[in-house]
């Protein structure tokens, strides 16, 4: 059973870079069976997708692409996600998942953005 | 970049069946945009139930079923529990670009 785990901090101060890892057990995250997203959802809103990676190939929200990088640690079974120049907007739940064929959904992570 | 458009709120009463649309503004939704959908409970993370318009997992209930109908991709309910009051959400690939719709709050009612 492949189970997905955010970390990071859950306090931003705005202009600055939120970093959040996502760790894979179960599986590895190189097998190249799983397409490795990130998505977002502000408190009582809907669902957001930020990007993927997958065999080292990504692709971001063209609304946030700008500020947005997707990689993957294969040495630590990981995958990051930064977003630069945060604001208030940003505020949200932070998801990571694997979608389609085999998916699999982190807890979430509650990122705020406050000075 | 293009918007998916699900139903805001759908109330069906308990043994019902209802039907739940997903459209795209670009226009009819084909297998090719791989309709997913999910299943989120208040404090939950989202739970997959359908990929690629039909498939299944493991965990799905059997009530859940996904299709294209009416050029929209449609996920829908048939002998619907108390347990299935939640906020669905679709899914679509608009090549490798994964746009959600807003969701739809169903009551079980």
């Amino acid at each position: 059973q492949v189970q997905l785990q955010e970390s990071g901090p859950g306090l931003v101060k705005p202009s600055q870079t939120l970093s959040l890892t996502c760790t894979v057990s179960g599986d590895s995250i190189s097998s190249g069976r799983y397409y490795w997203n990130w998505i977002r959802q502000p408190a009582g809103k809907g669902l957001e997708w930020i990007g993927r990676i997958y065999a080292s190939v990504t692709t971001y929200n063209p609304s946030l692409k700008s500020r947005v990088t997707i990689s993957v640690d294969t040495s630590k079974n990981q995958f990051s996600l930064r977003l630069g120049s945060v604001t208030a907007a940003d505020t949200a739940v932070y998801y990571c998942a694997s979608l389609g064929s085999d998916s699999y959904w982190g807890q979430g992570a509650l990122v705020t953005v406050s000075s | 970049q293009a918007v998916v458009t699900q139903e805001p709120s759908l109330t069906v009463s308990p043994g019902g069946t209802v039907t739940l649309t997903c459209a795209s503004s670009t226009g009819t939704v084909t297998s090719g945009y791989y309709p997913n959908w999910f299943q989120q409970k208040p404090g939950q993370a989202p739970r997959a139930l359908i990929y690629s318009a039909y498939s299944k997992y493991s965990w799905t209930p059997a009530r859940f079923s996904g299709s294209l109908l009416g050029g929209n991709a449609a996920l829908t309910l048939s002998g619907v529990q108390p347990e299935d009051e939640a906020d669905y959400y679709c899914l679509l690939y608009y090549g490798a670009q994964g746009v959600f719709g807003g969701g739809t709050k169903l009551t079980v009612l």
